[in-house]
């Protein structure tokens, strides 16, 4: 079965603040594939970034980065110098090959809000 | 690229009516996802479709739901004999066979209220 935990449920930060996002799953597959998006009130969900299970290559884009560590089953979101407009709704969500349906399995989510 | 549409974005209807709401996804996209989220939770898968055909529906799926994706373009979700229960968001979402590990492009939702 799969299961993805987002243990922070809500987290506020003041402006350029540093903030880091947990994720840990679970899966028995090896091969699968991790998620983050981003819910602004509007409602969609944003695409922020996906990573395989074979590419443990942190990554940095602007003022995200994500730590992914096998290890600890851990897929965690750093955001640096936060801004107002980084406060929405976070979800870390899993899927693998299952030559079926390939649905994601989201988190509950972590709020953020960055006060100015 | 319009994006996935949903319509409508709110819906407010009273309990035991029906409601029917509509997902456009992406031109190209040949699969397109319904996930539920409600209030402080993430998003639950509740069926999908590749053109037109529904290969997998969930067990929070209940009877009073159906969905259609004639000629495998625009799709319906419908509730039927609504409950307090069924209040939430309701998510539409689509991608590409080819690019299903690429993440899916999501639409605003519909969100229903059941009075």
């Amino acid at each position: 079965a799969q299961k993805v935990t987002q243990a922070q449920t809500e987290i506020s930060v003041v402006e350029k603040e540093d903030v880091t996002l947990d994720c840990v799953y679970e899966t028995r597959d090896t091969t699968y594939y991790l998620f983050w998006y981003k819910q602004p009130p509007s409602g969609e969900l944003v695409f922020l970034i996906r990573r395989n299970s074979f590419d443990e290559q942190n990554e940095i884009s602007g003022r995200y980065s994500w730590n992914f560590q096998k290890s600890t089953s851990s897929f965690n979101f750093t955001i640096t110098a936060s801004q107002v407009v980084d406060s929405a709704v976070y979800f870390c969500a899993l899927t693998q090959p299952q030559g079926g349906s390939e649905k994601l399995v989201f988190g509950k989510g972590m709020k953020l809000t960055v006060n100015p | 690229d319009t994006g996935v549409s949903q319509d409508p974005r709110h819906k407010i209807t009273k309990r035991g009516q029906n409601v029917t709401f509509r997902c456009d996804p992406i031109s190209e996209h040949n699969r397109l996802y319904w996930y539920r989220q409600t209030l402080g939770q993430g998003p639950e898968f509740l069926t999908y479709f590749q053109n037109e055909a529904q290969l997998e529906k969930s067990r929070l799926l209940s009877d009073r739901f159906s969905a259609e994706r004639p000629k495998g373009s625009f799709s319906t979700l419908e509730i039927q004999r609504t409950e307090q229960g069924d209040s939430a968001m309701y998510l539409c979402a689509s991608t590409h066979t080819s690019r299903v590990y690429y993440g899916y492009t999501f639409g605003s939702g519909t969100r229903l209220t059941v009075v």
